[in-house]
């Protein structure tokens, strides 16, 4: 059975880099089948795509987000990150890693997420 | 890229069916079949509950169900059972390798 497993440091403070891990287990995350990601949720909010990466490299990013955000994979260790710069108190929220089975937000795996506090 | 719209909040009784709706434009659900909609419990992952408009993945109740007109998403739960009460989330391909989500809607069943 595939599982997700966020982690990282629970409280950024402002203007720093918010940064996480999703370490993979029970599947390989070179699959050429398969994409992964980050999704946010602040509390008491909906849910918002923040970006998605292929065991190669290549990388999508909300719009949003784009010019903040940087994904990337570590296939030896079977765990990619995702990396948020220059933080503010709207970037607190659930961060929840996710497994894109077809690539065009099909979700079928997900972590349990995980609450980063952006506060000073 | 702007939001999906769905309802804040739908109900229903026990059996009956619901509705959600999911609208969005030609640039996302007008154009790609690429609509999946998300199950979400509270203080839980969201749940992965149909994808590409109305195909099931493997575990989900047939009691779920997806349709598309033009730029309208819908999810159908028939036979409404007190587990469903949930959030629930529609997500778009939206071209450019980009995705967009819908506000939720808050499913209460009475």
């Amino acid at each position: 059975q595939l599982q997700l497993q966020e982690s990282g440091p629970g409280l950024v403070k402002p203007s720093e880099t918010l940064s996480l891990t999703c370490a993979v287990s029970g599947g390989s995350i070179s699959s050429s089948t398969y994409y992964w990601g980050w999704i946010r949720q602040p509390p008491g909010k909906g849910l918002e795509w923040i970006g998605t990466i292929f065991y190669s490299g290549s990388t999508y990013y909300s719009p949003s987000l784009k010019s903040r955000v940087t994904i990337s994979v570590d296939t030896s260790k079977n765990q990619f990150s995702l990396k948020l710069s220059s933080v503010t108190a709207a970037d607190t929220a659930v961060y929840y890693c996710f497994r894109d089975m077809r690539g065009y937000g099909t979700f079928d795996y997900w972590g349990q997420g995980t609450l980063v506090t952006v506060s000073s | 890229q702007s939001a999906l719209t769905q309802p804040a909040s739908v109900s229903g009784s026990p059996g009956q069916s619901i509705t959600i709706s999911c609208t969005g434009t030609s640039s996302d659900i007008g154009i790609y079949n690429l609509v999946s909609w998300y199950q979400q419990h509270p203080d839980k992952a969201p749940k992965l509950m149909i994808y590409e408009v109305n195909k099931w993945p493997s575990g989900v109740s047939n009691r779920f169900s997806g349709s598309k007109s033009g730029n309208t998403a819908s999810l159908t739960i028939s036979g409404l059972q007190a587990e469903d009460e949930a959030e629930y989330y529609c997500c778009s391909y939206a071209g450019s390798s980009t995705l967009v989500f819908g506000g939720g809607t808050k499913l209460t069943v009475l």
